[in-house]
């Protein structure tokens, strides 16, 4: 079946870091990838996707690339800061059978310092 | 355009009592779902309803029922509340049948059952 394997957090990091949080998948066919993020005591909300092999998801400073050799979809920003402290998930989407099924990873827990 | 909106926001029960969460979206998706969310063990998917009038088990389905009561609402009630089902409630839909299609969230219902 369908997972997403992602590193364990918390992460913690120094306001101006770099930030990489790995993300690798298993699924059969062309799954599109996701990354969610979910800020203190709210619902998750989409951060970022890609939708075939080599496409790049950005938003508000994050990418990741969509590696179908290495089977990853790694979270990268290059400068965090203490507002993009939240947990991020990362998750696929595949059809099958007429409906499909997102599959989430376990989160990754982001704190960034002053 | 609210999007998605679940009721109530906290709720605690004692073992044994019943009680119905509501969740309903306003933009027009078909397909509808209800996860819990325990520390350490990500989003974990108890119900789902690709369209008006289906509804499928997820990976967690016992000890609660669901019902699209139309295509904007979809309930999750829980008969016979148990400690276990301690954890905070999140619904989400999505727009289509693709795997591209991403999920909203909405902002959760945390449920304490004594």
């Amino acid at each position: 079946g369908n997972s997403v394997t992602q590193m364990e957090g918390p992460v913690t990091l120094s306001e101006e870091a770099f930030l990489t949080i790995n993300c690798t998948y298993t699924a059969t066919g062309y799954p599109s990838l996701f990354w969610y993020v979910q800020y203190p005591g709210e619902g998750l909300q989409l951060l970022l996707k890609a939708t075939k092999a080599d496409d790049k998801g950005s938003n508000k400073g994050f990418e990741a690339t969509y590696r179908k050799e290495t089977t990853s979809f790694h979270l990268e920003k290059g400068s965090v800061q203490v507002s993009d402290s939240a947990v991020y998930f990362c998750a696929l989407s595949r059809g099958s059978g007429g409906s499909y099924i997102p599959t989430f990873g376990r989160g990754t827990s982001l704190i960034v310092h002053p | 355009n609210a999007g998605v909106t679940q009721t109530p926001k906290f709720q605690v029960l004692k073992t044994g009592q019943s009680m119905t969460l509501q969740c309903a979206q306003d933009m027009n998706h078909n397909s509808m779902y209800w996860y819990r969310q325990d520390p350490g063990m990500g989003l974990r998917l108890i119900y789902y309803s690709a369209s008006e009038g289906t509804t499928d088990k997820g990976e967690v389905p016992n000890g609660y029922n669901v019902s699209r009561l139309n295509k904007r609402e979809f309930s999750l009630r829980l008969e016979s509340a148990a400690p276990s089902q301690t954890s905070v409630y999140f619904c989400a839909s999505s727009g289509g049948q693709g795997p591209y299609n991403e999920q909203f969230f909405g902002p959760g219902t945390r449920l304490t059952v004594l």
